[in-house]
């Protein structure tokens, strides 16, 4: 299994561009998240998925949107890109009636200019 | 919202010492989870602790589940130049669908 991976590693974007964020995990989780650490800081949840077709609201979500339309993947989009999005953005999952492992992509670290 | 309070922020000690950090919240917490995150990698499960007072080693980290519920200690002992890097604590309560993270304790370790 490759776990959870995540593409691009890093990324430069001008203020007001666009972007996905791609995370895919081969576990057949169905809990799925996404994180934000800016630096010196913990982790921040933006958005999670229980399943397919299901995702919720973390702590920061403004400014990101999600979907799931499978159990592998799940994308984060940024609409409108602005410098306070500088961040590396970790994807995790886990399965579901496990005791709370959530397994951890490597992240992508983004620049907003 | 919840939070952790994780102490210390940050630690500079020489290779060989021991190492203790903790976490504290405001709220019960029916799992407590300890992770480290290398640079540039994304944080991995140390030990995770599912019953107050629980104590729970793997290799020469020991974490505990404090018995109020409300915290939870993490101790390395002798530590070594690979334990570089960020610890961080993480609670669940019972249902819950998420974690909520600590700030995390930047472990440097001079030789």
């Amino acid at each position: 299994n490759a776990g959870v991976t995540q593409t691009p590693k890093f990324r430069i974007l001008k203020i007001g561009q666009s972007m996905t964020l791609q995370c895919t995990q081969d576990m057949n989780h169905n809990y799925m998240y996404w994180y934000r650490q800016d630096p010196g800081m913990g982790l921040k949840l933006i958005y999670y998925s229980v399943g397919a077709g299901i995702t919720d609201k973390g702590e920061v979500p403004n400014g990101y949107n999600v979907s799931r339309s499978t159990t592998e993947d799940f994308p984060l989009r940024l609409e409108l890109a602005a410098p306070s999005q500088t961040s590396v953005y970790f994807c995790a999952s886990r399965e579901e009636g496990t005791t709370d492992t959530q397994y951890f992509g490597p992240g992508t670290r983004l620049t907003v200019l | 919202g919840q939070q952790l309070n994780q102490s210390p922020q940050s630690m500079f000690i020489q290779e060989g010492e021991d190492v203790s950090m903790n976490c504290t919240s405001s709220s019960i917490f029916n799992t407590w989870l300890w992770y480290k995150q290398d640079p540039g990698e994304g944080p991995v499960l140390l030990i995770a602790l599912y019953k107050a007072g629980e104590l729970t080693s793997n290799g020469r980290l020991t974490a505990q589940f404090g018995i109020t519920r409300k915290d939870s200690f993490l101790n390395i002992s002798a530590s070594i130049p690979s334990d570089v890097g960020i610890y961080f604590c993480a609670g669940q309560t019972q249902g819950a669908q998420k974690l909520v993270f600590g700030q995390g304790t930047r472990l440097t370790i001079n030789p």
